[in-house]
C-alpha cells in the first residue's frame, strides 16, 4: 500500500513565526505535490517536484517555499506565517508514470 | 486557461442515486478522475475514465462522459451513509509546460436518513 504520511495532523502558529510541514512517502514515487484546501475554493497547487533538488510553482506559490533533498521527502516551508495562511495542507505524490496521485491525511494549519 | 466547475452541495436521501455533476474546458484532455475525501482524511482515488469512453461502470458507480459538451458525471446508486464526503473532479491538463492534474472545488455530498 502506497503511504503518504505527513508530519502533524494539527497545527497552531504565530503570525511572523517560520513554519515547517513535512511529507514523506514510501514508494519511490517521482512526483510530489503540496497543495491548499479551502471551503470554495477545493485544491489549489502550491509546488510541485518531479525529482530530487527540483521545483516547479504551481498556482498560488507566494509565500511559500519548498525542498526536496532526497526523494521520499518534500517539505513546504511559509517563511513569515500569516493569518491568511490558516488552511488545510494536503501533500500527495504519484509516479513518473501516472497521474494518480496519493494524499496525506493532511495538516490543518491555524495561524493566529 | 483550464478549468473545472462542480456544484458545491448535493443533498440525497439514502437508498437514493446521487448524480455529481463536473464540466470542463480542455478538450484534449485524456483522462479524467473523481477523487473521494472523506472526512478528517486525505483524498483517495475513485474511479477514472480515458478521454475515448463513454461510459465506465464499476460495482454502484457509474461515470458517464459526454466530450462534445465536456460534461463529466459520478453516478452513486443506492447511496449510503458511507458515501458523504466531498468528490473531486479533476482533468489532466497541460499547463505551465507540464501535465498537472487540475481540480475542481469539489462536491460536498449530504445523505439524509
Amino acid at each position: 500500500d502506497v503511504k503518504v504520511t505527513q508530519s502533524s495532523r494539527y497545527l497552531v502558529k504565530r503570525t511572523g513565526e517560520k513554519v515547517f510541514l513535512e511529507c514523506v512517502q514510501d514508494m519511490d514515487h517521482e512526483n510530489m505535490f503540496w497543495y491548499r484546501q479551502d471551503p470554495g475554493l477545493g485544491l489549489r497547487l502550491i509546488y510541485f517536484s518531479y525529482d530530487v533538488k527540483m521545483k516547479e510553482k504551481g498556482d498560488i506559490p507566494e509565500g511559500y517555499s519548498v525542498s526536496r533533498e532526497k526523494k521520499e521527502r518534500f517539505s513546504l516551508i511559509l517563511e513569515s506565517a500569516s493569518t491568511n495562511q490558516t488552511s488545510m495542507y494536503l501533500c500527495a505524490s504519484s509516479s513518473g508514470q501516472s497521474d494518480e496521485q496519493y494524499f496525506g491525511p493532511g495538516t490543518r494549519l491555524t495561524v493566529t | 486557461g483550464e478549468d473545472v466547475e462542480q456544484s458545491l452541495f448535493l443533498s440525497v436521501r439514502e437508498g437514493d442515486s446521487s448524480v455529481i455533476n463536473c464540466t470542463y474546458t480542455d478538450s484534449s484532455s485524456t483522462y479524467l478522475y473523481w477523487y473521494k475525501q472523506e472526512p478528517g482524511a486525505g483524498l483517495q482515488l475513485l474511479t477514472y475514465i480515458f478521454s475515448n469512453m463513454d461510459m465506465k461502470q464499476d460495482q454502484r458507480l457509474t461515470v458517464l462522459l459526454n466530450k462534445k459538451d465536456k460534461h463529466l458525471s459520478l453516478r452513486i446508486a443506492d447511496t449510503q451513509t458511507g458515501d458523504s464526503a466531498i468528490y473531486f473532479c479533476a482533468e489532466r491538463g497541460f499547463r505551465d509546460s507540464n501535465y498537472q492534474l487540475i481540480w475542481g472545488a469539489g462536491t460536498k455530498l449530504i445523505i439524509k436518513p
